[in-house]
């Protein structure tokens, strides 16, 4: 099974600041790696998908770079409501894993 | 749109087994690459895939439950049912079911809201 590290557990930081979020794989998944925001009491939204596009409605300040086994998300300027959980998946290889997840709060 | 909700009992006692149903609409689970995965998430925990049923009747499994788990879908009512036996308290979890697009190598998107399972005696 493939294990997906998170980092940093928790960033604390301000609306305007840039985010960088890591996740890095045990073993390569290649580009088969995606980005999830969770909000409190709501279902994971997808935000990126294979490493580096972003899905359908998200704005343009979220970006994912990386492949193999280190995938970096970056939210260019934050806004107030990208504080939130974020977590890693890969499905590169089975079993599906995720990440223990990145908690975005505001400094 | 896509649409998926999860039902179910809200509180099993340990031992017992657990079904959840996924109803969904907007797509079919009869076209050719579509599939429909369950996941959950323990309160302030990671999430954890479990499941995926294909359009073909394939399935998959998370290792570590495959004893426990049967995913099964009824295409004309549009639903996918998860069991899960011998269940414990440390399968208290919000359980989610979400859909995967034709042949996108299980992207799960979207989610259902989830709902809350809580084993308890």
């Amino acid at each position: 099974e493939i294990v997906l590290t998170q980092s940093p557990a928790t960033l604390s930081l301000s609306p305007g600041d840039r985010a960088t979020l890591s996740c890095r794989a045990s073993q390569s998944v290649s580009s088969y790696l995606d980005w999830y925001q969770q909000k409190p009491g709501q279902a994971p939204r997808l935000l990126i998908y294979e490493a580096s596009n972003r899905a359908t409605g998200i704005p343009a300040r979220f970006s994912g770079s990386g492949s193999g086994t280190d995938f970096t998300l970056t939210i260019s300027s934050l806004e107030p409501e990208d504080f939130a959980v974020y977590f890693c998946q890969q499905r590169g290889n089975w079993p599906i894993t995720f990440g223990q997840g990145t908690r975005l709060e505001i400094k | 749109q896509i649409t998926l909700k999860e039902s179910g009992p809200t509180l099993v006692k340990p031992t017992q087994t657990l079904t959840l149903t996924c109803t969904f609409s907007g797509f079919s689970l009869s076209t050719s690459g579509v599939a429909v995965g369950w996941i959950r998430q323990p309160p302030g925990k990671a999430l954890e895939w479990l499941a995926l049923i294909y359009w073909d009747d394939d399935k998959r499994y998370t290792p570590s439950l495959k004893t426990r788990l049967t995913i099964t879908k009824d295409t004309s009512k549009n639903q996918v049912v998860l069991t899960m036996t011998n269940m414990d308290p440390v399968d208290t979890a919000t359980y989610y079911c979400a859909h995967s697009r034709e042949y996108s190598r299980q992207l799960l998107d979207p989610w259902g809201q989830g709902t809350l399972v809580t084993v308890s005696s």
